[in-house]
């Protein structure tokens, strides 16, 4: 079935870096959503990217949509200890027998040294 | 609105016990699905919902596993006879539309001993 890989695995940044998470897909994807899941926590839903090539901001946070929608990135600015967590990428099925279906991504484990 | 409503929080039960997880989604949401989360195997979506009907079960590990949703405000995921390996964090999810945002409930976390 469809399936995002999702790289790195895990990202140790001091705070202030930049960080950057992929995700890759074989096949042409749907759509891309982020979510962000604390320790201890739940996923939190980012973003939804839907066009080709789409980017989107969220103060520190840039998204971006490849044009051939089979890869999908996001981008924290100057990270900051709140950052923490896992980012998972989540692809969502807008059509056929598993429509509304949402399979994610391995996700990124981001620690911040202050 | 509460949000998605899971019970128990934590369980711990011993090998061969029966566990039942609930779930309440946010009112008026026609998908609910229901998510495994281990280290090992990331986050592993079980089955999902669509206004109460089972649309892909796919991922039900096996026959030890069943999900229910009786009416739109309420779902269980039963697990008979449990077995240590099914010791994880289940998530239970609520959606409005076929291709919108997932709102995810706090987790049950289960340990089987």
């Amino acid at each position: 079935g469809q399936q995002v890989m999702q790289i790195p695995q895990y990202q140790h940044v001091q705070e202030g870096e930049d960080f950057t998470t992929y995700c890759n897909s074989s096949t042409t994807l749907s759509n891309i959503q982020w979510y962000k899941q604390r320790p201890g926590g739940h996923p939190v839903f980012l973003i939804q990217l839907v066009k080709s090539g789409e980017v989107k901001k969220q103060k520190r946070l840039t998204f971006q949509f490849g044009e051939a929608k089979k890869n999908s990135s996001l981008h924290i600015t100057a990270t900051q200890t709140t950052d923490v967590g896992t980012y998972f990428c989540a692809e969502r099925n807008a059509g056929g027998t598993s429509y509304g279906k949402l399979t994610f991504g391995q996700g990124t484990i981001l620690t911040v040294h202050p | 609105d509460a949000g998605v409503i899971q019970s128990p929080r934590h369980e711990v039960t011993e090998m061969g016990q029966e566990v039942t997880l609930r779930c309440k989604p946010i009112s008026g949401h026609d998908y609910l699905f229901w998510y495994r989360q281990t280290m090992m195997r990331g986050l592993e979506l079980l089955i999902y919902f669509n206004n109460n009907v089972p649309i892909d079960d796919s991922g039900m590990p096996e026959d030890r596993f069943s999900a229910k949703m009786p009416n739109a405000s309420f779902s269980t995921l039963k697990i008979q006879p449990s077995e240590p390996r099914d010791s994880a964090v289940y998530f239970c999810a609520s959606s409005l539309w076929t291709d919108g945002e997932l709102f995810f409930g706090e987790g049950s976390r289960l340990t089987v001993l």
